[in-house]
């Protein structure tokens, strides 16, 4: 049984276009992040959520908006999207008091491609 | 600017070699987490550090932190073929509530 899971795993648009990732998890967990990994490996936080609640929100433009129906749900949406947007998508999730505390359980990823 | 910076960014080696990737925040990380990116995949945990001064081993794997609690070290003995992948650590930068990522070491192991 997959812990988090992600769909798709993988896509490949064009340029301007709006398009959505999503995210589950089956552990229970309070919160849910996104992060972007750059072709360089490097892992940023965009964003958190703790029971639908936002609670972190980085640098991002806001071309990119997280959504969140439930705990067990963070969703992606990406408007009017573009090439520096290529990466890969982790989403994660986290239990507070967990143990360890915080431990992130990452999902498969979507590698997202802008043509 | 990136908080938590790891060295080497990269690192080859041959199977059976040790191997070394070190940990620097700019602050003082409440404790450290180390995660094991193999090629393809998504980070998996691997151990969290708490206390100052703390060594744990998993295997092959000795994890270090900081007697100032700003820097840690994960050594691997005798690396294998299947210890290939991106190390990060992580932690809290000055007692904030983001889990913020190492810029990682890449690591090879060639036969």
């Amino acid at each position: 049984d997959t812990a988090v899971s992600q769909t798709p795993k993988y896509l490949v648009t064009q340029m301007g276009n709006d398009k959505s990732i999503k995210c589950e998890q089956n552990l229970g967990h309070d919160t849910m992040y996104w992060y972007k990994q750059d072709s360089k490996k490097f892992l940023k936080i965009m964003f958190s959520y703790n029971n639908k609640e936002l609670i972190i929100n980085e640098t991002v433009p806001n071309r990119f908006s997280p959504k969140s129906p439930d705990k067990a749900h963070l969703n992606l949406h990406i408007n009017s999207l573009e090439l520096g947007d290529s990466a890969v998508y982790f989403c994660a999730s986290s239990q507070a008091g967990g143990l360890p505390p915080e431990t992130q359980y990452f999902g498969p990823g979507t590698r997202l491609l802008v043509l | 600017g990136q908080q938590v910076m790891q060295i080497p960014q990269y690192q080859h080696v041959q199977e059976g070699e040790d191997f070394t990737t070190y940990c620097n925040s700019s602050t003082t990380l409440s404790n450290i987490q180390w995660y094991k990116q193999r090629p393809g995949g998504h980070p998996v945990f691997l151990i969290q550090l708490v206390k100052s001064g703390e060594v744990k081993k998993q295997k092959r794997l000795t994890f270090q932190f900081g007697e100032a609690k700003k820097n840690s070290s994960l050594h691997i003995t005798a690396t294998q073929t299947t210890d290939v992948g991106t190390y990060f650590c992580a932690g809290y930068p000055g007692g904030g509530n983001k889990l913020t990522f190492g810029t990682g070491t890449q690591l090879k192991v060639e036969l």
